[in-house]
């Protein structure tokens, strides 16, 4: 079955540490997004990529980082110096000659 | 920046009523896709448009892109209690970035 997978579906963190959300996609895709949901709106893209090894800072890069180095994975490190890290996190990924993306079921992240 | 502005916020419906939604933007777009989600899962695409003036349907959900490419629709028809959930737009234009509607909540009448 080709689809995009993010694990855990919850996650807990204490305040200060750094958390690591993994997505990986089996549909071949070249690009893949991480977007930031928070309750009453609309998705906020955090970062993108087009290619391996190449990424770019979406709206809301600031306390998190990423890297692209297979095809079919795209990890999303919350840092500490993210200010409200709680929040509900969604990757997608595109084919290249689409502009339609494709979501995982998303990660709950819970810090406190 | 780019914006979408997505209404009704939020919307009851009774079962077998139809239901509309629309977003609107200032910027003109090539691309307007429909999402819905439903509670704790990811968005799930309904339908994808690339033509100003187009008309596509997926079962009872119909949608159009505008045409002044700056305004989309979607509309459901005899809404059923499993149609409930968040329904979001996305514009895109070329070379840009997907921008999306801040959602429409569709909720059952009691």
């Amino acid at each position: 079955d080709g689809g995009i997978t993010q694990s855990p579906k919850y996650l807990f963190r204490k305040e200060g540490q750094n958390v690591t959300l993994s997505c990986e996609q089996n549909l071949n895709h070249d690009a893949m997004y991480w977007y930031r949901q928070d309750p009453g709106q609309g998705l906020r893209l955090i970062y993108y990529s087009q290619i391996v090894n190449d990424f770019q800072k979406g709206d809301i890069a600031e306390g998190y980082s990423v890297s692209r180095e297979k095809k079919e994975s795209f990890p999303l490190t919350v840092t500490s110096a993210q200010k409200n890290p709680t929040a509900f996190y969604l990757c997608a990924s595109r084919d290249g000659s689409s502009y339609e993306q494709y979501f995982g079921p998303g990660t709950r992240l819970t810090v406190t | 920046g780019q914006q979408l502005n997505q209404s009704p916020q939020s919307m009851f419906i009774q079962e077998g009523e139809d239901v509309s939604m629309n977003c609107t933007s200032s910027s003109i777009f090539n691309t307007w896709l429909w999402y819905k989600q439903d509670p704790g899962e990811g968005p799930v695409l309904l339908i994808a448009l690339y033509k100003a003036g187009e008309l596509t349907s997926n079962g009872r959900l119909t949608a159009q892109f505008g045409i002044t490419r700056k305004d989309s629709f979607l509309n459901i028809s005899a809404s059923i209690p499993s149609d409930v959930g968040i329904y979001f737009c996305a514009g895109q234009s070329y070379g840009n970035k997907l921008v999306f509607g801040a959602g429409t909540i569709l909720r059952v009448k009691s």
